[in-house]
């Protein structure tokens, strides 16, 4: 079966960073994704890796390792605006998006 | 950057009702579109998947008939939720493609339904 493990909850502190981990098994690979969900809200895009190494984008990356099938988000200086779910998501060999349940970040000042 | 607008973002009704969310892409045209549903603290679960022009494709145990789906052109789809019951109530939001593979998804804003 298809399977997208992450951690359920994280707590980190203001100012600090953070790395949510992400591990798959799908039926092949296309990409894997991260996006932001606000309690009450739709999720957002974040960050897309389909070949492996470091992808930043400002105060966020997002690193793959195909050969793992692992992935990880780091947030740093962390905001209280990015108390949210991450949910990574891969697309598999028929271009199905798979979802991770997503981890809840919860950040204290 | 690509636009979702999803409508209503907010249904309250009687139980029988039946319900039209409205989902476009409002800067792109959408080859793909797509219906998920989530209830509080839970993961996103898709229904369905649609393509302009085609019958949708429905996940495992969602009723094809209790939630009807269009797609008739590519930048709107809709979903409507057929004789609606308090059990129906959640968090439905749509989410649009466009071409090529590397494309992230583009999510509408969402609708929560309240049925009484």
């Amino acid at each position: 079966g298809q399977n997208i493990d992450q951690p359920t909850e994280m707590t980190a502190t203001e100012g600090a960073i953070v790395q949510i981990n992400c591990t798959y098994q799908t039926s092949g690979f296309n990409g894997l994704f991260w996006y932001q969900q606000h309690a009450g809200e739709a999720p957002t895009f974040l960050s897309y890796n389909v070949l492996d190494g470091l992808e930043e984008k400002g105060r966020f990356s997002s690193f793959l390792s195909r050969s793992k099938g692992y992935s990880y988000l780091l947030l740093k200086e962390l905001q209280m605006k990015d108390s949210a779910s991450y949910l990574c998501a891969v697309k598999d060999s028929n271009y199905q998006l798979i979802w991770g349940a997503g981890t809840k970040l919860i950040i204290k000042p | 950057g690509a636009v979702v607008s999803q409508h209503p973002s907010w249904v309250i009704c009687k139980s029988g009702t039946s319900v039209k969310i409205e989902c476009r892409s409002l800067d792109f045209q959408a080859t793909t579109m797509f219906w998920y549903r989530q209830f509080p603290k839970q993961s996103l679960m898709l229904m369905a998947t649609s393509n302009e022009g085609s019958k949708a494709t429905y996940e495992q145990g969602v009723e094809k008939d209790k939630f009807l789906i269009n797609h008739a052109s590519l930048t709107l789809s809709t979903l409507t939720v057929t004789s609606a019951h308090p059990e129906d109530s959640s968090f439905y939001i749509c989410s649009a493609i466009g071409q090529g593979g590397s494309q992230p998804q583009h999510f509408g804003d969402g609708t929560r339904l309240s049925i009484l």
